[in-house]
C-alpha cells in the first residue's frame, strides 16, 4: 500500500515570500489533516478535511495560511506571505473515515525561513 | 479545548533498561489513543488503545489505557539502541481529530 506522499521534502525561503506544499493522501482515506511541527514539541493540528470539506481549522493562522483540497484527494498548504516563526516541519497525514482510525503520516516537509 | 500531556519529557536510559512513558488526556468526547515512534520526520504508528484495562503487546513494546483515570502508559523492556526517538500520544475523538501531547525523547546509549 501507497503512503501519504509529500513534497517538496525542503524548502528555504526568505520572510515575506510565499511558499505551497502540496499532499496526496493515501487512496480511500476520506480524512486529511495538516500538522506543523516545531522542533522540540507535538504536532499542532492545523487543519482537518473529511473528503473536500473543513471539519476543523480552528487553529490555522488565516491571515497568512491557506489550504484547500477540491477534489477530495490530494491537498494544498500555502503560506503568504512567511514569518520567522513558520519555520517547522509541516506533516500531512490521512486516515479512513470510520472513528478512531488510526492516522498515516507523510514524511514531512521542512521549512526554513530566513 | 482538548489536552494530552506526556510525561516525561526526556528521558536517559542505558541498553537493557526498562522503561514507562505516561500519557494523560482530557479530550471530549474521547474515542481512542494512539502511540507513535518518531525517529525522523514522520510519526510512524505503534499502538491504537480503545478499551480500559487491556494491554497491547508487541515485542518490547506493551501499552495499557485507564479510562476512568484518563491515562496511558507505553513500556519499552529491554531497550536498544534503535529504540531512542521521540515518543508521542495523541488521543482522537469523536471527530477524528489527534491532539497530540509535547513528546518523550528518549534516548538509549550502550
Amino acid at each position: 500500500e501507497a503512503g501519504v506522499a509529500q513534497s517538496p521534502r525542503y524548502k528555504i525561503i526568505e520572510k515575506r515570500q510565499s511558499v505551497a506544499f502540496w499532499c496526496n493522501p493515501i487512496s480511500g482515506h476520506a480524512t486529511l489533516y495538516w500538522y506543523q511541527q516545531i522542533l522540540g514539541q507535538g504536532p499542532k493540528l492545523l487543519i482537518q478535511f473529511q473528503n473536500n470539506g473543513v471539519v476543523d481549522d480552528s487553529q490555522l493562522p488565516k491571515d497568512r495560511f491557506s489550504a484547500e483540497r477540491l477534489k477530495g484527494v490530494d491537498s494544498t498548504l500555502k503560506i503568504q506571505p512567511a514569518k520567522l516563526e513558520d519555520s517547522a516541519v509541516y506533516l500531512c497525514a490521512s486516515s479512513l473515515v470510520w472513528l478512531g482510525t488510526e492516522a498515516f503520516f507523510g514524511q514531512g516537509t521542512r521549512l526554513t525561513v530566513v | 479545548e482538548d489536552k494530552v500531556v506526556q510525561s516525561p519529557l526526556s528521558l536517559v536510559v542505558h541498553e537493557g533498561d526498562t522503561v514507562t512513558l505516561n500519557c494523560s488526556y482530557e479530550v471530549t468526547n474521547f474515542r481512542s489513543l494512539l502511540w507513535y515512534k518518531q525517529e525522523k520526520k514522520a510519526p510512524t504508528f505503534l499502538f491504537m488503545l480503545t478499551s480500559s484495562g487491556i494491554e497491547k503487546k508487541s515485542g518490547r513494546l506493551s501499552s495499557i489505557l485507564d479510562k476512568k483515570e484518563l491515562f496511558s502508559i507505553l513500556n519499552i523492556t529491554a531497550t536498544q539502541t534503535g529504540d531512542s526517538a521521540i515518543y508521542l500520544c495523541a488521543a482522537n475523538n469523536a471527530g477524528n481529530m489527534l491532539t497530540f501531547g509535547g513528546g518523550t525523547r528518549l534516548m538509549v546509549k550502550p
